[in-house]
C-alpha cells in the first residue's frame, strides 16, 4: 500500500536552516508528482510546493518563494523540502502528498513532521 | 490569486445529513472541475474523499457526494456517523499561477 514517511522536523532558531525528508513506497515514485503541504497551529491547510515526476518542474506558494526548494532523489524514492531563513511564521506540521502531475489532485498523504521556529 | 471560502464549522445529529459549502471566487472556470475535498483528523493524514469536482475514490463512503452550483461546490455527507466528525478542507488548482488553493476548512461536529 501506498506509504508516505516524513522526517527532519524539530525545532530552529529563526533565520536558520532545516531539511525535511518524505520516504515513499508501495507505488512507482518516479511516475508522480510530489508536494508539501503545511498546517500553522490552529490554522488551515497551506499548499507550499510541488515537484514534477522527474524533478523539472518545480512551483511554490509566494510565501515561500525564494526561501524553499523541494528536490527528490528518484533513485531513493525520496523527495526533500530545504527551508532557508526560516521564521516564525514557517512553524507549522509539515505534509508531503503525491499527485499524478503538479496540476492533479493529492490522492495520498503522510502523516507529517512538526516544525517549530522559535528563539 | 483565487479565493476558497468555507464556513468555519458545521454541525448535524447522527444519521443526518449535512453540506459544507466552498465558493470560489476565481476568473478562471477550470478551477471548479479541479475542485477536490479532505477530510483531516487531527494529527493524522489528510484524506482524499472527492477529486475533479464530484468523483469520489475506490474505497470512500458512498455517503460522501460533491455537487455543483453557480459559483459554489458544495460536500454532502448523508447518514452522519461518529467518525465523520472532522476538518473538512475543499481545494483546486489555479493554472495562472501554477499553484494550489486550499479553502479555510470546516469543522464537522456530529451530534
Amino acid at each position: 500500500q501506498v506509504q508516505l514517511v516524513e522526517s527532519g522536523g524539530g525545532v530552529v532558531q529563526p533565520g536558520r536552516s532545516l531539511r525535511l525528508s518524505c520516504a515513499a513506497s508501495g507505488f512507482t515514485f518516479n511516475s508522480f508528482a510530489m508536494h508539501w503541504v503545511r498546517q500553522a497551529p490552529g490554522k488551515g491547510l497551506e499548499w507550499v510546493t510541488v515537484t514534477s515526476y522527474d524533478g523539472s518542474n518545480n512551483y511554490y506558494a509566494e510565501s515561500v518563494k525564494g526561501r524553499f526548494t523541494i528536490s527528490r532523489d528518484n533513485s531513493k524514492n525520496t523527495v526533500f523540502l530545504q527551508m532557508n531563513s526560516l521564521r516564525t511564521e514557517d512553524t507549522a506540521v509539515y505534509y508531503c502528498a503525491r499527485g499524478k502531475v503538479p496540476e492533479s489532485y493529492l490522492d495520498y498523504w503522510g502523516q507529517g513532521t512538526l516544525v517549530t521556529v522559535s528563539s | 490569486q483565487s479565493a476558497l471560502t468555507q464556513p468555519a464549522s458545521v454541525s448535524g445529529s447522527l444519521g443526518q445529513s449535512i453540506t459544507i459549502s466552498c465558493t470560489i471566487s476565481s476568473s478562471d472556470v477550470a478551477i471548479y472541475y479541479l475542485v477536490s475535498w479532505y477530510q483531516h483528523h487531527p494529527g493524522k493524514a489528510p484524506k482524499l474523499m472527492i477529486h475533479e469536482g464530484t468523483k469520489r475514490p475506490s474505497g470512500v463512503s458512498h455517503r460522501f457526494s460533491a455537487s455543483k452550483s453557480g459559483n459554489t461546490v458544495s460536500l454532502t455527507i448523508s447518514g452522519l456517523q461518529a467518525e465523520d466528525e472532522a476538518d473538512y478542507y475543499c481545494s483546486s488548482y489555479e493554472r495562472r499561477s501554477t499553484s494550489w488553493v486550499f479553502g479555510g476548512g470546516t469543522r464537522l461536529t456530529v451530534l
